[in-house]
């Protein structure tokens, strides 16, 4: 158990619709990433946040956008959903903004868009 | 651009025989190099990374890499392998702007 949790494990939606991911990272951690694991485009940074400001951006696309909280938790929106967002969603947290920084990574949320 | 190649999709060896899993990097600079393991149904664990200093890296579950600038490769090795280090492992790298690039993964079988 790596203390990073994600909510929900799994999630069935349609084309079109909007949905949240949550990310609650280990206890201490002020960094939260988020990644896309897809059969189609493999493991993909998506974005970080540092102490709720964005750090640094990766394939991110515009119909998705995330947030950190000043309770340090992080949620990922994805609207307009498409049958190619069905992925599993990383979150994962580390201490500092750094990228030699250790990453821990929560179980993961799949979304399947049907 | 950045990018990282895993050329072997599915590797297969014996319970007790030595590992070497493959990862070639592009990257102007020094960077910083990963190794994840993913197990079914399970986020990713780091084995081991490397930013700088000694070229070769002890992580856990005795893994270990070596660092090639000359080749551009980070592979990871193993002297024996167990059952459970049955997953599928993934090479990463990452740069001074906190964005990183993964390998698309090499699964290994460990056969009894």
């Amino acid at each position: 158990d790596s203390g990073v949790t994600q909510t929900p494990k799994h999630l069935i939606t349609a084309t079109g619709q909007r949905v949240t991911l949550r990310c609650s990272p280990r206890s201490g951690d002020l960094s939260v990433y988020w990644y896309q694991q897809s059969l189609d485009q493999g493991l993909q940074f998506l974005i970080q946040y540092y102490n709720g400001e964005e750090r640094a951006k990766g394939n991110i696309l515009e119909r998705f956008s995330a947030q950190q909280f000043p309770d340090l938790h992080s949620e990922l929106n994805l609207s307009s959903l498409e049958l190619g967002d069905s992925a599993l969603y990383f979150c994962a947290s580390s201490v500092g903004t750094g990228a030699i920084d250790t990453q821990y990574f929560g179980p993961g949320t799949r979304l399947t868009v049907l | 651009a950045q990018s990282v190649t895993q050329p072997d999709i599915h590797i297969t060896v014996s319970e007790g025989a030595s590992l070497e899993l493959r990862c070639n990097y592009s990257y102007g600079a020094t960077p910083y190099l990963f190794w994840y393991v993913q197990s079914p149904g399970q986020g990713l664990q780091l084995l081991l990374k490397y930013f700088s200093g000694d070229t070769l890296v002890q992580g856990i579950k005795g893994f270990e890499a070596e660092f090639k600038r000359s080749q551009s490769s980070f592979n990871l090795r193993k002297p024996s392998v167990h059952w459970s280090d049955a997953a599928e492992y993934f090479c990463a790298v990452g740069n001074n702007f906190n964005k990183f690039y993964f390998g698309s993964g090499t699964k290994l079988n460990v056969k009894p």
